[in-house]
């Protein structure tokens, strides 16, 4: 089956640094991919929606210049969390839409910053 | 506006069933997915129902009463494996999801 890879799967890095995180669609494309953030027994929230060829569309709150994303490719998109705090410490989580009724996520990636 | 409402914890009995419950209000609804998580892991799919009704698939059931924006997810001889947390989320034209917080099943012997 069609399978999402993200990567690195875990990173710690120290504040003020930027992280950048790989979220690749393995044997489709995928012009749409979405990135989510999903702090410790809270729900999944969808951050932005990624877009190949174009600007990535981001929702309320989320800070463009923050956490930059860039759809290189029908299968790649990339999240970089710049100049990281101990608040951006998450799981994030990219998925991308197969077909109408089915979509793929990523493994997710373990970010911690101290 | 977007919610979207579920338990946040279930306790059930190993062999038992239990149904997890979810209630929606989305705009643009096309459509609500039921999800399992383990901790620290990615979802993975386990039902998408566009149309009213039950859609049974093994062990797992869900069910979508897209008039009352209701829906509900009804696992059968429950195993210990099954803890977990179930996310529902809402399907919106433009393929986004709109994700409740999740029910964290917890399964006893």
């Amino acid at each position: 089956g069609a399978v999402v890879s993200q990567h690195p799967s875990r990173v710690i890095c120290k504040s003020g640094t930027s992280v950048k995180i790989e979220c690749r669609s393995l044997d489709f494309q995928a012009t749409t991919m979405f990135w989510y953030r999903q702090f410790p027994k809270q729900s999944l929230m969808l951050m932005a929606t990624s877009n190949e060829g174009s600007k990535a569309t981001y929702e309320q709150g989320v800070e463009k210049d923050k956490f930059l994303i860039n759809h290189a490719s029908l299968t790649l998109s990339t999240l970089t969390v710049t100049s990281a705090h101990p608040e951006d410490s998450s799981f994030y989580i990219c998925s991308a839409p197969w077909d109408a009724d089915t979509q793929y996520f990523g493994p997710g990636t373990r970010l911690t910053v101290l | 506006g977007q919610n979207i409402d579920q338990p946040t914890e279930m306790t059930a009995t190993e062999g038992a069933i239990v149904q997890i419950n979810c209630t929606y209000q989305t705009s643009g609804f096309n459509g609500l997915f039921w999800y399992q998580q383990h901790a620290g892991e990615a979802p993975t799919f386990l039902s998408y129902n566009v149309l009213d009704g039950l859609e049974e698939k093994g062990r797992f059931s869900s069910f979508l009463s897209r008039s009352k924006g209701y829906s509900y997810l009804l696992l059968k001889e429950l195993q210990m494996k099954d803890s977990a947390s179930y996310l529902c989320a809402a399907r919106r034209s433009n393929y986004q999801l709109i994700w409740g917080a999740g029910t964290k099943l917890i399964i006893k012997p």
